[in-house]
């Protein structure tokens, strides 16, 4: 089935360390966003891609770092540099042919800072 | 830069019960819209959409109509069920969408 899988599910981190979440999708979508989820606040937008080895800022990048380096996949550092990386992250992909622009959502990865 | 207000939840319902979700944006010409649902635990999932002035998106039982003049995407169902308990997000947007924060709906039997 087409779909995007997020993984881990579930992960936890000691603080100081790095962790990187994977995000592989095989819609044959050109774009891909990773978004955060904090209670309450809804989605922010993290980093996106709309093609390969190109990447923007969203709203929050500081303290994170994606590549694009296939159209399939497209990882997300979470650095030491980010204050509270406590979250859900979720990441989701796009045609950027013609159609309507809707977003397709993975499972997403929860992130727990001990 | 686009932004979603959507009415604070949560909602509370009994089955059967009419529901409306209000949904007001500000973005720059016109936007597609949506309407998406989240359940406990999971991504989220696309509800109905619509792409220029007067479209009716829907699903599910679930209606929205773009409406340009009031820059508003309410969503509405007319028989809440108890499986419809989730968290509902409006999302105007182009090439990146703006989320609003979210409407949680409880329903009970």
């Amino acid at each position: 089935d087409g779909g995007i899988t997020q993984s881990p599910k579930y992960l936890f981190r000691k603080e100081g360390q790095n962790v990187t979440l994977s995000c592989e999708q095989n819609l044959n979508h050109d774009a891909m966003y990773w978004y955060r989820q904090d209670p309450g606040q809804g989605l922010r937008l993290i980093y996106y891609s709309q093609i390969v080895n190109d990447f923007q800022k969203g709203d929050i990048a500081e303290g994170y770092s994606v590549s694009r380096e296939k159209k399939e996949s497209f990882p997300l550092t979470v650095t030491s540099a980010q204050k509270n990386p406590t979250a859900f992250y979720l990441c989701a992909s796009r045609s950027t042919g013609i159609g309507t622009g809707e977003l397709f959502f993975g499972e997403g990865s929860r992130l727990t800072v001990l | 830069g686009d932004s979603v207000t959507q009415m604070e939840g949560p909602v509370t319902l009994s089955e059967e019960a009419f529901l409306t979700i209000n949904c007001t944006y500000t973005a720059t010409g016109y936007p597609s819209l949506f309407w998406y649902v989240q359940y406990p635990g999971e991504g989220l999932q696309l509800l109905l959409k619509a792409t220029k002035a007067d479209d009716k998106g829907s699903n599910k039982g679930f209606e929205a109509t773009y409406r340009k003049e009031t820059t508003s995407f309410h969503l509405e169902k007319g028989s809440v069920q108890v499986s419809d308990s989730a968290v509902y997000f409006c999302a105007p947007g182009y090439s990146t969408l703006t989320f609003g924060k979210g409407t949680m709906l409880l329903v009970s039997p």
